[in-house]
């Protein structure tokens, strides 16, 4: 079966650290999207890629950076992890941009301290 | 600004009881999308609603979607344990991808015996 994988499940790293989350998908997706949650704020868009090569910022952009380079992945990376970026991180694929809804994954609760 | 609102954010419920949950958002979208989380899990897709009176339904939930109203709505009927859960609604703005998704603070249902 088709699934969407993300590594690790839970990581905590130290204040001005670089981090990267992995995100696999084997759903052959065009479309893939990195969230944050946490309590009071529901889910909120970080990057997003419509496709290889394809990068696009979210609401809530600053500090993460992303690259897509197959279908597959799409690496979630803390340049320098803050503490306000403690927080449960999901990755979601889609088949169709506009109308099929998102696969998410299981989700990597970090820790930064 | 782009707001999505639901109501109630929490909500305590009797086995047995109908109840309806309001998911309003402030500015033109066409389609929406609603999710359910239990605790500690993931997103799971309810229901993609993708014009102005869309209804679904699955078992004992129903969802709507009133674009003109920028309303939908998530109806349960006779609520079992079961559907206790989180509800997300996420309408999406501006053309409809799913890079413009907002979700909204979720909705968290208890059904007690």
């Amino acid at each position: 079966d088709a699934e969407i994988t993300q590594s690790p499940r839970h990581k905590i790293t130290e204040t001005g650290r670089q981090v990267t989350l992995a995100c696999h998908q084997t759903w052959n997706h065009n479309n893939m999207f990195w969230y944050r949650q946490d309590l009071g704020h529901g889910l909120r868009l970080i990057h997003y890629s419509y496709g290889v090569h394809d990068t696009n910022k979210g609401e809530v952009s600053d500090g993460y950076s992303v690259s897509r380079s197959n279908t597959e992945d799409l690496p979630l990376t803390l340049e320098s992890a803050a503490s306000s970026q403690t927080s449960v991180y999901f990755c979601a694929s889609s088949r169709d941009r506009y109308n099929s809804p998102l696969h998410f994954g299981n989700g990597t609760r970090l820790t930064v301290t | 600004e782009l707001k999505v609102e639901q109501n109630p954010l929490f909500l305590s419920m009797q086995e047995g009881k109908n109840y309806t949950i309001y998911c309003n958002y402030s500015t033109t979208s066409d389609r929406l999308y609603w999710y359910r989380q239990d605790p500690g899990k993931s997103l799971e897709s309810l229901f993609v609603l993708l014009s102005n009176g869309a209804v679904k339904q699955e078992g004992r939930l129903m969802a709507s979607l009133d674009t003109k109203a920028r309303l939908s709505t998530l109806h349960i009927t006779a609520a079992v344990h079961d559907l206790s859960a989180t509800y997300f609604c996420a309408p999406s703005f501006y053309g409809g991808s799913q890079g413009n998704l907002i979700f909204g603070k979720g909705t968290k249902l208890s059904v007690k015996p």
